[in-house]
């Protein structure tokens, strides 16, 4: 159990335009639900962390205009790049916290790969 | 202002012999440390986890290690295997409300 998904895989858009990020807790409710971002040889980056119904908390220096996300449900968060520019082009990778373990236990999607043109 | 570091990015051992993976941070509030496996192409998974009262941790051929004092942990895999082979993250945590990782170890195991 605790499998996470994330849709798409790879994504390619030209800039200016928008895209969302699915991450789905397949098999478990997640309470919480963590947004990252990876450049190459780095670290995964925090980006936000969102609790299901209520607001998502950014880390400092995320544009939350920019990074809209939403976690509408138990099993379901969101992340949409706004007017999206080469630069926001990254591995964008969730994971999710589970309702019924322990705190530090997070299980991570695959990622999303993003390339902005 | 990186928290969490990882200053090889590779590492290449031979089958059998042990893997030693070096992870050092700068926040003493941290009190909660995990390492984490990642295959290409597929999230990073739990390995092992070991809190700030401890200073060992051990699971089966993996031990972690942590030494308060340098804010230093390491992961040791011995013996180690080809499927060991992937890029390994230490992270730390303030009370679990964030993780923080670092850039990641390469690990390749040779036969």
């Amino acid at each position: 159990g605790a499998v996470v998904s994330q849709h798409p895989s790879r994504v390619i858009c030209k800039s200016g335009t928008s895209v969302k990020i699915e991450c789905r807790s397949l098999d478990f409710q997640a309470t919480t639900m963590f947004w990252y971002r990876q450049f190459p040889k780095q670290s995964l980056m925090l980006m936000a962390t969102s609790n299901e119904g209520s607001k998502a908390t950014y880390e400092q220096g995320v544009e939350k205009d920019k990074f809209l996300i939403n976690h509408a449900s138990l099993t379901l968060s969101t992340l949409t790049v706004t007017s999206a520019h080469p630069e926001d082009s990254s591995f964008y990778i969730c994971s999710a916290r589970r309702r019924d373990r322990a705190s530090y236990e997070q299980y991570f999607g695959p990622g999303t790969r993003l390339t902005v043109t | 202002d990186q928290q969490v570091k990882q200053n090889s990015p590779s590492l290449s051992v031979q089958e059998g012999r042990i893997s030693i993976l070096n992870c050092d941070y700068t926040n003493s509030m941290f009190d909660y440390f995990l390492w984490y496996k990642k295959y290409p192409a597929e999230g990073p998974t739990f390995l092992i986890s070991i809190s700030s009262i401890k200073d060992k941790n051990e699971d089966g051929r993996f031990t972690v290690f942590l030494n308060k004092s340098a804010k230093h942990l390491s992961l040791h895999i011995v013996p180690s295997q080809p499927g060991d082979s992937a890029v390994y993250f230490c992270a730390a945590s303030n009370n679990f409300n964030k993780f923080y990782f670092g850039s990641g170890t390469k690990l390749n195991v040779k036969p």
